[in-house]
C-alpha cells in the first residue's frame, strides 16, 4: 500500500499569514500516461470533507485562489497564501494512482494562532 | 445540484449487520464510480470500498474484505454498503463519495454514523 505522510500534523497560523502543508508518498504517484492522482481535501469542524485541489494543482470550482497545490512524483505541497478564519479545519492529501487501496495522509489540523 | 444523502446508520451489536444507502441526485449516477469512506470520530479518513459504473467490478479494504459488500442500483440512483459481522472497530461515520474518472472526491455525502457496541 502507498503510505501518505503529511507534515506538520498541527499548524498554528496567524490571520493573513501564509501556510504550507507537505505530503509525501511512499512511491511515485505519476502514471505512465502522465497523470498524477494526488488530491487535497479540507474538513471544517462538523462538516464532511470537501475537495480543494485535484491532480496536484487543479483548483475546484468555488475554491478561493489563495489555495494552490504543487509538486510531482512523491513530494507535494498545499499552500494557503493568506490564511483566513474560515480556513480552520483539517487538511488531507489522498492518492488515487495506486489502488486498491486509495490512501489518505494522517491529516493536518490548521488553527488560528 | 449534485447531492449524495446517506442513510441506514445506527447502533448495532458486535456480530450484527447493517445496510447503508446513499441516494444520489443531480447527476447521471451510472456514469460514475462510487466509493465508501469512513472516519472514526476525531480521526482520519479511511477508504473502504469502490464500485464500477455498472457494478461489474468492486474493491475493498483488507479490513472489511469478506464482511462488507458494495452494490448499486442505477435505476434507483442508489449506492449500498451491506455490512455483516460488524466489529467494534467498524464504528465510524460512513461517507459515500463520487469518483469522476480518477478526479476522485468532488462530491461527498453528509455521512451516516455506525456505532457497533454491546
Amino acid at each position: 500500500d502507498v503510505v501518505m505522510t503529511q507534515s506538520p500534523l498541527s499548524l498554528p497560523v496567524s490571520l493573513g499569514q501564509p501556510a504550507s502543508i507537505s505530503c509525501r508518498s511512499s512511491r511515485s504517484l505519476a502514471t505512465r500516461a502522465g497523470n498524477t492522482y494526488l488530491h487535497w481535501f479540507q474538513q471544517r469542524p462538523g462538516q464532511s470533507p470537501r475537495r480543494l485541489i485535484y491532480k496536484v494543482s487543479n483548483r475546484d470550482s468555488g475554491v478561493p485562489d489563495r489555495f494552490s497545490g504543487s509538486g510531482s512524483g512523491t513530494d507535494f505541497t498545499l499552500t494557503i497564501s493568506r490564511v483566513e478564519a474560515e480556513d480552520v479545519g483539517v487538511y488531507y492529501c489522498m492518492q488515487g494512482t495506486h489502488w486498491p487501496p486509495y490512501t489518505f495522509g494522517q491529516g493536518t489540523k490548521l488553527e488560528i494562532k | 445540484e449534485v447531492q449524495l444523502v446517506e442513510s441506514g446508520g445506527g447502533l448495532v451489536q458486535p456480530g450484527g449487520s447493517l445496510r447503508l444507502s446513499c441516494a444520489a441526485s443531480g447527476f447521471t449516477f451510472s456514469n460514475y464510480w462510487m466509493h465508501w469512506v469512513r472516519q472514526v470520530p476525531g480521526q482520519g479518513l479511511v477508504w473502504v470500498s469502490r464500485i464500477y459504473r455498472d457494478g461489474s467490478a468492486t474493491d475493498y479494504a483488507d479490513s472489511v474484505k469478506g464482511r462488507f459488500t458494495i452494490s448499486r442500483d442505477n435505476a434507483k440512483n442508489t449506492l449500498y454498503l451491506q455490512m455483516n459481522s460488524l466489529r467494534v472497530e467498524d464504528t465510524a461515520v460512513y461517507y459515500c463519495v463520487r469518483d469522476a474518472n480518477g478526479e476522485w472526491g468532488d462530491s461527498w455525502g453528509q455521512g451516516t454514523l455506525v456505532t457497533v457496541s454491546s
